[in-house]
């Protein structure tokens, strides 16, 4: 089993849409968490930590259930721009181990 | 700022060849980090360093060196060069820092160098 599990897609959603990712990861001992978004044929780049109590950030809201182990990104209100791939990230404190999802596929159409 | 930054951005090697990928960041960030990004599976980290002098193994270090003379250099070397080692390269630096009462640590990546072994 991976460590770090994300259902890959593509989701393919239109302008305008609510589209929700969710990330599973094994070790309960993980302290921070991220999300990434990766375009194509280019360098991920963070979008947002993820911290216990959900945050939120303009029309993304990151969410948190330590006691399930997975993390949730809502992309509300989807824009052209948002068509990337969102990298789920997981990291243990005190061994420098951070490790990636696969990435989910989003596909934003006018 | 130049930010992270990566040396070549495209690569053919021959099987059995050498070469090293180099990466510089002028964040003075103490971590910096080297993955490896294949299709479906994610980034998985090669090696990394917590600091000048201090280097340490990742999930998949085979085939891979690192030193870290400098707190703003981290090359990569392929000692001798596999068609299993065909990927794209990324370069990552990050400072830890707390946000939300949770330690955190963005990393920068650079934009990478894809690599071929033929």
């Amino acid at each position: 089993r991976k460590e770090v599990e994300q259902d890959p897609g593509p989701f393919n959603v239109p302008e305008g849409a609510t589209v929700a990712f969710n990330c599973t990861y094994s070790n309960s001992a993980s302290q921070s968490f991220f999300w990434y978004r990766q375009d194509c044929r280019k360098e991920p780049k963070l979008l947002m930590s993820v911290y216990s109590s959900g945050n939120e950030d303009g029309r993304f809201t990151a969410q948190l259930n330590r006691a399930s182990q997975y993390i949730s990104l809502l992309i509300r209100d989807s824009k052209l721009s948002d068509s990337a791939t969102y990298l789920c990230v997981v990291h243990n404190t005190g061994g420098f181990k951070t490790i990636f999802g696969a990435g989910t596929r989003l596909f934003v159409k006018a | 700022n130049a930010g992270v930054t990566q040396t070549p951005k495209f690569q053919v090697l021959k099987t059995g060849q050498s070469m090293t990928l180099q990466c510089a960041q002028d964040m003075n960030h103490e971590y910096m980090s080297w993955y490896r990004q294949d299709p479906g599976m994610g980034l998985r980290l090669i090696h990394y360093s917590v600091g000048a002098g201090i280097t340490d193994q990742g999930e998949v270090p085979n085939g891979y060196n690192v030193s870290r003379s400098t707190t703003e250099d981290f090359p990569l070397r392929l000692l001798s060069a596999a068609p299993s080692q065909t990927s794209v390269y990324f370069c990552a630096s990050s400072r830890k820092g707390l946000a939300g009462g949770s330690y955190t640590d963005t990393q920068y990546f650079g934009p990478g160098t894809r690599l071929t072994v033929l």
